[in-house]
């Protein structure tokens, strides 16, 4: 079983839906888990950051952590032909001097 | 601006030929790393370093080089390239906070690399 799991899409919806993007891992240590966002041809950038369970909202994204079981969703309202891009999911055993470990990432396409 | 730059950002090689990428930060973070992108493989950790002369392999060391002699500096050397290590390469950079790398990396622009 790969340590991180992620659909690699692609996923393709029209302007204005909700979308989800999810991951499953493996590793009950984790305690960090990251959402980045990579726009073809650039590198990626955070998007959003969690600690433990639980959600954290930011405008029209939503980040949420079931760590009971293992899995971490990112929702986008109301979305934007701008958010289309490949989405990362990262997690990292602790806060300090342990490497991220990522998913293979979610192609999304917003259609206008 | 803040930001980590690498060069050069496209380059095309033939096998054996010794190559350096550079990687450059200007916001005085301790913790660099190097990854590489292929698809269906996502992002692999080839090397990191804490800090100044302190590096360390991550997942994929195999047939790459760093060094650390600036703090600003991460430059990544193939050495002997071959066809495999055809890729997108990504430096990345850390801050630390008392000590612990943040978990927030920033990334640089990507160098694509093709090995003949």
């Amino acid at each position: 079983q790969k340590e991180v799991e992620q659909d690699p899409g692609p996923l393709s919806v029209p302007e204005g839906a909700i979308v989800s993007l999810n991951c499953t891992y493996s590793n009950s240590a984790f305690q960090y888990f990251m959402w980045y966002r990579q726009y073809s041809r650039k590198g990626p950038e955070l998007l959003m950051y969690t600690y433990s369970s639980g959600n954290k909202e930011d405008g029209r994204f939503t980040a949420q952590v079931d760590k009971s079981s293992k899995y971490i969703s990112l929702f986008i309202r109301d979305s934007q032909p701008s958010d289309s891009a490949t989405y990362l999911c990262a997690m990292t055993l602790a806060s300090g001097n342990t490497p991220l470990v990522f998913g293979k990432g979610t192609r999304l396409s917003v259609i206008a | 601006e803040a930001q980590v730059t690498q060069n050069p950002r496209y380059l095309i090689t033939v096998t054996g030929k010794k190559l350096t990428v550079t990687c450059s930060q200007n916001m005085n973070h301790e913790y660099m790393s190097w990854y590489r992108q292929d698809p269906g493989l996502g992002l692999r950790q080839i090397y990191y370093s804490m800090n100044v002369e302190v590096t360390d392999k991550g997942d994929v060391p195999e047939g790459y080089k760093v060094s650390r002699k600036e703090k600003r500096n991460f430059p990544l050397i193939l050495e002997s390239p071959s066809p495999n290590q055809t890729s997108l390469y990504f430096c990345a950079s850390n801050p630390l906070f008392r000590g612990v790398v943040y978990n927030e990396q920033f990334f640089g622009p990507g160098t694509r690399l093709t090995v003949l």
